[in-house]
């Protein structure tokens, strides 16, 4: 059964950082893409970032750019979100999310964790 | 960035009732769009690829159409535990993007 865990959330101060995880368990976590994706407090969904499988390719969206940093430990089969000069705009829930195919980024999402809040306030 | 409208935003309906939402691209993305299901407290769930294929586990009364600009998810006979807020995406041009949601409710 696939599983993503995501941790690290919280609250922190405008221009701080967090370090957000997602455990991976039930696939080869090394063949397929992985990206973050948001929900603002009753807002809609926003792509944050993708990796490859390998690591490599990392992508951002113009919001996060310069700010964020994804990345990946596949012998530890999980995913990071290293969350820098964070602004109130960045409070949501965060979930990690896997690509459905194991051939080619598709930026279709098949599982999702349970998401963890990130929370910018003073 | 292409943009996702999706319509209407609020729909209210009876178990049983015959349910459409629409979702238009600001340009054409061939059929390169999913729906999601989103319950409240949780995680999106993939229901449709490709503008029409239903993913593994999900219900037959729900089905998707169309290609270009405008695309529909139908669900067939409204059920009780239909009763979520869906989303449409796009993945045919960088970046990824989604519709602002349509929620469904009980009448």
């Amino acid at each position: 059964e696939v599983q993503l865990l995501e941790s690290g959330g919280g609250l922190v101060q405008p221009g701080g950082s967090l370090r957000l995880s997602c455990a991976a368990s039930g696939f080869t976590f090394s063949t397929y893409a992985m990206s973050w994706v948001r929900q603002g407090p009753g807002k809609g969904l926003e792509w944050v970032s993708v990796i490859s499988g390998s690591g490599g390719s990392p992508h951002y969206a113009d919001s996060v750019k310069g700010r964020f940093t994804i990345s990946r430990d596949n012998s530890k089969n999980t995913l990071y979100l290293q969350m820098n000069s964070l602004r109130a705009e960045d409070t949501a829930v965060y979930y990690c999310a896997k690509d459905l195919s194991s051939i080619q980024m598709t930026y279709y999402f098949d599982y999702w964790g349970q998401g963890t809040l990130v929370t910018v306030s003073s | 960035d292409i943009q996702l409208t999706q319509s209407p935003s609020f729909l209210s309906a009876s178990v049983g009732d015959r349910v459409t939402i629409t979702c238009r691209a600001s340009q054409g993305i061939s059929s390169n769009l999913a729906w999601y299901q989103q319950k409240p407290g949780k995680a999106p769930k993939l229901l449709i690829s490709a503008a029409s294929t239903l993913q593994s586990g999900v219900p037959s009364r729900f089905s998707g159409s169309g290609s270009g600009t405008e695309f529909t998810l139908t669900i067939s006979s409204l059920q009780p535990e239909d009763f979520a807020t869906y989303y449409c995406q796009q993945l045919n041009s960088y970046p990824p993007t989604f519709g602002g949601g349509t929620k469904v409710e009980i009448k």
